[in-house]
């Protein structure tokens, strides 16, 4: 079936540091590629999304790019900042029966510290 | 503000005791869902609803029941029959339920066993 892995946390960076979270998945067919963020104590919010291949979807400063050829929709930011720090989760969304499912990743937790 | 509202943060379950998590949103949205996060794994698919007085098993339903008797309300009963109740209940909505909707989050129920 339809699975996405992440690579696993903890990612620990300073402020303004470089930052990548790696997915990738394995699908069949042509799904939908959603990040979404946990922060402390709360629900997931969407950061962004790709629906096709070449896409990028962007927002907030982080950016990830649909790549079909290698699976993958990795995220980056070019500076963090300690207000980033939270989980991240990489999203696929599949189709069995007309429905939204959306299949996660395990999350990866962000730690920026000053 | 519009939202959804989980209720409540944390409760405790005695062994063959059932429990009910409670999910309110005021979005106006036809689909709502439920999740069960546990530490180091993705979001897992229990219950969703696409309307009213209907709805469906996700991938881990065993052990649960829902009901959508208002289209604003879907409680969801961790019953006696679940084994390993302990972890964080999300729910969330999406405006019809369709393929790669937005998926609003409330901010989780913490249930852990006495």
């Amino acid at each position: 079936g339809n699975s996405v892995t992440q690579m696993e946390g903890p990612v620990t960076l300073s402020e303004e540091a470089f930052l990548t979270i790696n997915c990738t998945y394995t699908a069949t067919g042509y799904p939908s590629l959603f990040w979404y963020v946990q922060y402390p104590g709360e629900g997931l919010q969407l950061l962004l999304k790709a629906t096709k291949a070449d896409d990028k979807g962007s927002n907030k400063g982080f950016e990830a790019t649909y790549r079909k050829e290698t699976t993958s929709f990795h995220l980056e930011k070019g500076s963090v900042q300690v207000s980033d720090s939270a989980v991240y989760f990489c999203a696929l969304s599949e189709d069995p029966g007309g429905y939204n499912k959306l299949i996660f990743g395990a999350g990866t937790r962000l730690a920026v510290h000053p | 503000d519009g939202g959804i509202t989980q209720s409540p943060k944390y409760l405790f379950r005695k062994e063959g005791q059932n429990v009910t998590l409670s999910c309110e949103q005021n979005l106006n949205h036809d689909a709502m869902y439920w999740y069960r996060q546990d530490p180091g794994q993705g979001l897992r698919l229990i219950y969703y609803s696409q309307i009213v007085n209907d709805f469906q098993k996700g991938d881990i339903a065993e052990g649960y029941s829902v009901s959508r008797e208002k289209k604003e309300s879907f409680p969801l009963t961790v019953t006696s029959a679940q084994k390993n109740p302990t972890a964080f209940y999300l729910c969330a909505s999406s405006i019809e339920g369709r393929v790669n909707e937005k998926l609003f989050f409330g901010s989780g129920t913490q249930l852990s066993v006495l």
